[in-house]
């Protein structure tokens, strides 16, 4: 069975100082790892994905991910935090082998950016 | 390209009662799949579908059924209401059925059952 773990419920971060939103997989094959974002009464949004390649993925609104296969990780990083950056962020991983697998969620963290 | 779209948005039914929720996917995408995010849960997988066959089922109870029709539209039904059935639905497409898709999410549909 497949899993992800946030284990943050809550980050918090001043604006202008770098941010990191922490995300664990267990899958028992090749992970595809996804990061999504949800603002207040809207659906989620897709940031970025690792499939293969280079472990450092650059997605969307300058949001960044680090894959550490050893580590079993798939942080999410920005350089300086905006206060609009404040929402719900999601860690999705799928399991890229032995057929075709569902997409499973973590938890989900929430962002907060004090000015 | 349009988004995703959900109708209703917003739901209000009471015990007993059951909904259609519909959700029209992007245009070229034939793979549909619905979740329910509640504050505790996150969110859970129902259940997925492409070219019109149920792909993936989450572990839900029967009182949740879904089809997709030959145009790539879905609808999902949720008979018998339960308090607990109060969440926000959320449907999401993909262009096909490989693993590397990206899922893309409408706004979703608030259901309150009182």
């Amino acid at each position: 069975a497949q899993s992800v773990a946030q284990p943050e419920d809550q980050v918090n971060v001043a604006e202008g100082n770098p941010l990191t939103v922490k995300c664990t997989y267990s899958v028992s094959g090749n992970p595809y790892l996804f990061w999504y974002v949800q603002y207040p009464n809207r659906g989620l949004q897709f940031l970025l994905k690792y499939i293969t390649g280079d472990n450092l993925v650059k997605g969307s609104y300058g949001f960044e991910a680090e894959f550490n296969k050893s580590q079993t990780s798939f942080h999410l990083k920005k350089p300086s935090a905006l206060v609009s950056d404040s929402a719900l962020y999601f860690c999705a991983v799928r399991d890229g082998t032995g057929g075709y697998q569902k997409v499973t969620f973590g938890i989900g963290t929430k962002l907060q950016v004090i000015p | 390209k349009a988004g995703v779209t959900q109708t209703p948005r917003y739901l209000i039914k009471t015990r007993g009662q059951q909904v259609t929720l519909s959700c029209s996917p992007i245009s070229g995408h034939r793979s549909v799949s619905w979740y329910q995010q509640t504050p505790g849960q996150g969110l859970q997988f129902l259940f997925e579908y492409f070219s019109e066959t149920q792909r993936n089922k989450g572990n839900f109870p029967g009182r949740f059924s879904g089809r997709q029709f030959s145009n790539s539209r879905s609808e999902m039904n949720v008979s018998t209401l339960e308090l607990g059935d109060s969440a926000l639905y959320l449907c999401a497409s993909s262009l096909s059925d490989g693993s590397t898709d990206t899922q893309y999410f409408g706004p979703g549909t608030r259901l309150t059952v009182l």
